[in-house]
C-alpha cells in the first residue's frame, strides 16, 4: 500500500538555523515525490518535486530510493518559511497523490 | 490561465441536513480533479477523483458522494451530514499525467 509518514507534526527552529522535515514512504515501485506548502491564509501550492532537482527558496530534496526517503532541508531557516509542509507521492501511471499528516515548521527570530 | 472556484467558503449545517459543495475549474480542458479533506494531524484524505465527466472513483467509504456533471466542474455532496463530517474540504485538479496538482481555497464545514 501507498503511504507517505511525516513524524515531525512540529518542528521549531530559530532563525538562520539549519532545518530537515524528514518524510519516508512506501511503494513498491518508481513513485513520484513532492513537497506542498501552505503559508499561513494561502492555499495548498507545490514547493518542489523530486524530477526537477531543483532549489526552491533555498529548500532542496533528494530522493533516497535504498532509504525510501524524501527529506526536505535548507541551510539557513527564515521566518517567512514557516508554514505547513506536506510531503506527497503518486504511483508510476497513478492519478492518486497521497499526502502525509505534514509538519508545521516554525522559524523563531 | 488555470484558475480553481470552489464554494462556499464557509458553511454551517445541522446534523441530517444535505450538503453541495462545488468547485469549477477554468482555462483548461479534461482535467483530473479531486477532493480531499483536510484534518489536524491527519493529512490530506483523499476522498474522490475524477479522470472524466461521470467518472467518479471514490478512495474511503463514508458518508459523502462526489459527481462531474461537466468537465470542468466537481461536486462533492451528502444527502444527510453528520458530526463526523465536519473538517475542510479541498477541491484539486491537475493535468492528465502532469501529476502537479493546483488547490483550491477551500471551504470549511462545520455540522452541529
Amino acid at each position: 500500500a501507498q503511504r507517505v509518514t511525516q513524524p515531525e507534526k512540529l518542528l521549531s527552529v530559530f532563525k538562520g538555523a539549519p532545518v530537515e522535515l524528514k518524510c519516508n514512504y512506501s511503494y513498491s515501485g518508481s513513485p513520484e515525490l513532492f513537497w506542498y506548502v501552505q503559508y499561513s491564509r494561502q492555499r495548498l501550492q507545490l514547493l518542489l518535486r523530486h524530477i526537477s532537482r531543483e532549489s526552491i527558496k533555498g529548500f532542496t530534496a533528494d530522493l533516497n530510493k535504498g532509504e525510501t526517503s524524501f527529506h526536505l532541508k535548507k541551510p539557513f531557516a527564515q521566518e517567512e518559511d514557516s508554514a505547513m509542509y506536506y510531503c506527497a507521492l503518486i504511483g508510476t501511471g497513478g492519478f492518486k497523490t497521497i499526502f502525509g499528516a505534514g509538519t508545521r515548521l516554525f522559524v523563531k527570530a | 490561465s488555470q484558475t480553481i472556484h470552489q464554494w462556499p467558503a464557509t458553511l454551517v449545517q445541522p446534523v441530517g441536513s444535505p450538503l453541495s459543495l462545488e468547485c469549477t475549474v477554468e482555462g483548461t480542458s479534461n482535467p483530473n480533479l479531486y477532493w480531499y479533506r483536510q484534518a489536524a494531524g491527519r493529512g490530506l484524505q483523499l476522498l474522490f477523483y475524477s479522470v472524466g465527466i461521470g467518472q467518479i472513483s471514490s478512495e474511503v467509504p463514508q458518508n459523502l458522494s462526489a459527481s462531474r456533471p461537466q468537465d470542468r466542474q466537481f461536486i462533492l455532496s451528502s444527502k444527510k451530514l453528520l458530526l463526523s463530517d465536519s473538517g475542510f474540504y479541498l477541491c484539486a485538479w491537475g493535468e492528465s499525467g502532469a501529476n502537479v496538482l493546483t488547490f483550491g481555497a477551500g471551504s470549511r464545514l462545520t455540522v452541529l
